[in-house]
């Protein structure tokens, strides 16, 4: 079955950067987008980003823009998001998923939160 | 790119029909065909429920339903169980390769 397992928490610091990953497994990890999507606390989803994991070719929201980069080790089948400049407000859990040129997430992992505190 | 519209809260009885609206814009919703609906728990990762506006992925039930008129977008659940009880989020393709999703603000579905 398909699965998305994602790294654990984490706590940093204002201005510092964190990297996020997502190892894929029951499918082919190439032949699927993989998105990136964040939730604060007692707010929405809010989608941040694509990626093919075969081009590497990538797509980023407007707000995320020059402080978001997502990459991927087709090796390992594993995906990687990083957000620069933390501020408070990027305190929220990180979700990745499964997606398609149909549907941004068939599947999804099972979320990293990341908070960011002084 | 600007979130869609949902309702903050709808809620009905068990065995009663709710139907959630999306509402967009010209340039998402009203062109494309590429809606998809995802319900959360409470501490969950949301599930894909619909897509492509009214598909249905495999071992979701039938009585969850999408559908669209214009540019506005709907998921209709009937036969309201306990367990339908969660937050639910619109998502539409919004016509750039780039930056090609946007959500809904979700709407917290209760059930009396």
């Amino acid at each position: 079955q398909v699965q998305l397992v994602q790294s654990g928490a984490e706590v940093k610091k204002p201005g510092a950067s964190v990297k996020v990953s997502c190892k894929a497994s029951g499918y082919t990890f190439t032949s699927y987008d993989i998105n990136w999507v964040r939730q604060a606390t007692g707010q929405g989803l809010e989608w941040m980003g694509w990626m093919n994991p075969n081009s590497g070719n990538t797509g980023y929201a407007q707000k995320f823009q020059g402080r978001v980069t997502m990459t991927r080790n087709t090796s390992i089948s594993t995906a990687y998001m990083e957000l620069s400049s933390l501020r408070s407000e990027d305190t929220a859990v990180y979700y990745c998923a499964r997606g398609s040129v149909v549907v941004p997430a068939k599947d999804w992992g099972q979320g990293t939160l990341v908070t960011v505190s002084s | 790119q600007s979130a869609l519209t949902q309702p903050a809260s709808v809620s009905g009885s068990p065995g009663q029909s709710i139907t959630i609206s999306c509402t967009g814009t010209s340039s998402d919703v009203g062109s494309y065909n590429l809606v998809s609906w995802y319900q959360q728990h409470p501490g969950k990762a949301p599930k894909l429920m619909i897509y492509e506006v009214s598909k249905r992925p495999s071992g979701v039930s039938n009585r969850f339903s999408g559908s669209k008129s214009g540019n506005t977008a709907s998921l209709t659940i009937s036969g309201l169980q306990a367990e339908d009880e969660a937050d639910y989020y619109c998502c539409s393709y919004a016509g750039s390769s780039t930056s090609p999703w946007v959500f809904g603000g979700g709407t917290k579905l209760t059930v009396l």
